[in-house]
């Protein structure tokens, strides 16, 4: 099992361009989420999505759109990028389906730099 | 004020120190959940729990629900455990759960 995975792993962009991250997840875990990390922060989430065909505002979603493609994969789409986000992002699956909370795991993360 | 807070910050300790990292928070909770960062970025869950007390080797997890506080106690602290740990809490909101992070705090285990 590779667990939770995501590309790239690292990416730089400059202001106005766009850029999808894409995870995927082998557990077959019903949910889903996307989180950045900013220095000094915690985890702050942008979109999840609870199952397969539904997706959610987070926290800051502001500027992000998601796909829930499967039940694998799960991407994150930054249409115009900003240097705001600037960030270390994280996608994590769990399968709580609702019913009560669960471990998330989460992939490796993907370090962006928008110039 | 953040829904989540950990102390210290920050933490230098000796091999070999008995550590404890705090965390309160100030929502109703259906879990707690403690979570490693290693240097490289890799975040790794260590417990989950809603009451009581939880063990895995050299670590130790408690809970007090009333007092809505946790701890993480490392026993015979090893440089290899320097990483940043993160407290995490799980609240249902309509649909389904949502976590939020504590900061975190960085351990440097020194030899």
């Amino acid at each position: 099992n590779a667990g939770v995975t995501q590309t790239p792993k690292f990416q730089v962009l400059k202001t106005g361009q766009s850029m999808t991250l894409q995870c995927a997840q082998d557990m077959n875990h019903n949910s889903m989420y996307w989180y950045r990390q900013d220095p000094g922060m915690g985890l702050r989430l942008i979109y999840y999505s609870a199952s397969e065909g539904t997706t959610d505002k987070g926290e800051v979603p502001n500027g992000y759109n998601v796909s829930r493609l499967n039940k694998r994969e799960f991407s994150l789409r930054l249409e115009s990028a900003a240097p705001s986000q600037t960030s270390v992002y994280f996608c994590a699956s769990s399968d709580d389906r609702g019913r009560a909370p669960d471990t998330q795991y989460f992939g490796p993360g993907t370090r962006l730099t928008v110039l | 004020k953040n829904e989540v807070e950990q102390s210290p910050q920050n933490l230098t300790a000796q091999e070999g120190e008995f550590i404890t990292i705090n965390c309160s928070y100030s929502v109703g909770i259906s879990a707690l959940h403690w979570l490693q960062q290693h240097p490289g970025g890799g975040i790794v869950s260590l417990f989950m729990l809603s009451s009581g007390k939880k063990k895995h080797g050299r670590l130790i997890a408690t809970i007090n629900i009333q007092e809505k506080h946790s701890s993480l106690h490392i026993t015979a602290s090893h440089p290899r455990d320097s990483a940043v740990y993160i407290c995490a809490v799980t609240t249902r909101n309509t649909g389904g759960f949502k976590t939020i992070f504590g900061a975190g705090t960085r351990l440097f285990v020194k030899a």
